[in-house]
């Protein structure tokens, strides 16, 4: 099994630009998430999902949007990039509310 | 507001010694714990939780013990390896949302 796979691994884009960052889990995991971490600071939950079709937002959902129309997938799209969203952006999934998570292992984006 | 914390951002250890990170918490209704382990360029790895009516659980060369009456956590690395060498961070979990700690960095001198 894959677990959670992230597409792409680095990206840069320049300021204004659109991207879409891809994650894709094949552990049937109801609940999905996406967090970005910065140095020096925790991870900060931007939005997430409890089952397909349906998502929310999270500490830091500005500059974001989010998608699940599949179960297994769950897509965060930047509409115009900013420098302030220069970061390391996880997905991570789990079965349940008591249950650990499922990391990917990231995706780099920097914007200039 | 909730929040989860650690005492120390760096620990420095010998090979073979045993490690202790903490963590604070402040959410009294928070009923899960875990910790995670992150490698250099990697994602996080569960390594081990606790449920909230349970105030120690061991795996292998792991121990998480949980006070409620103070809100800490700890986790205890037995023996610890060069390969123990990451950042450590705690979460509490309460309904469908996680909040981290900033993370300990663990340094294991050979």
């Amino acid at each position: 099994n894959a677990g959670v796979t992230q597409t792409p691994k680095f990206r840069v884009l320049k300021t204004g630009q659109s991207m879409t960052l891809l994650c894709a889990q094949d552990m049937n995991h109801e609940y999905m998430y996406w967090y970005r971490q910065d140095p020096g600071m925790g991870l900060r939950l931007i939005h997430y999902s409890v089952g397909e079709g349906t998502t929310a937002k999270g500490e830091v959902p500005d500059g974001y949007n989010v998608s699940r129309l599949k179960k297994q997938n769950f897509l965060l799209g930047l509409e115009s990039a900013a420098p302030s969203q220069t970061s390391v952006y996880f997905c991570a999934s789990k079965t349940g509310t008591l249950y650990g998570y499922t990391f990917g292992s990231g995706t780099r984006l920097t914007v200039v | 507001g909730e929040s989860v914390g650690l005492h120390l951002p760096t620990l420095s250890v010998q090979e073979g010694d045993n490690s202790i990170i903490n963590c604070a918490y402040s959410n009294s209704a928070s009923d899960y714990f875990i910790w995670y382990k992150q490698e250099s360029g990697k994602g996080p790895q569960f390594i081990i939780d606790i449920r909230s009516n349970m105030d120690k659980r061991q795996g292998q060369r792991v121990t998480v013990l949980l006070n409620k009456t103070v809100k800490h956590l700890s986790l205890q690395i037995a023996a610890t390896q060069p390969g123990d060498s990451a950042v450590y961070f705690c979460a509490e979990t309460g309904g469908f949302k996680t909040i981290f700690g900033a993370g300990t960095r663990l340094f294991v001198k050979a």
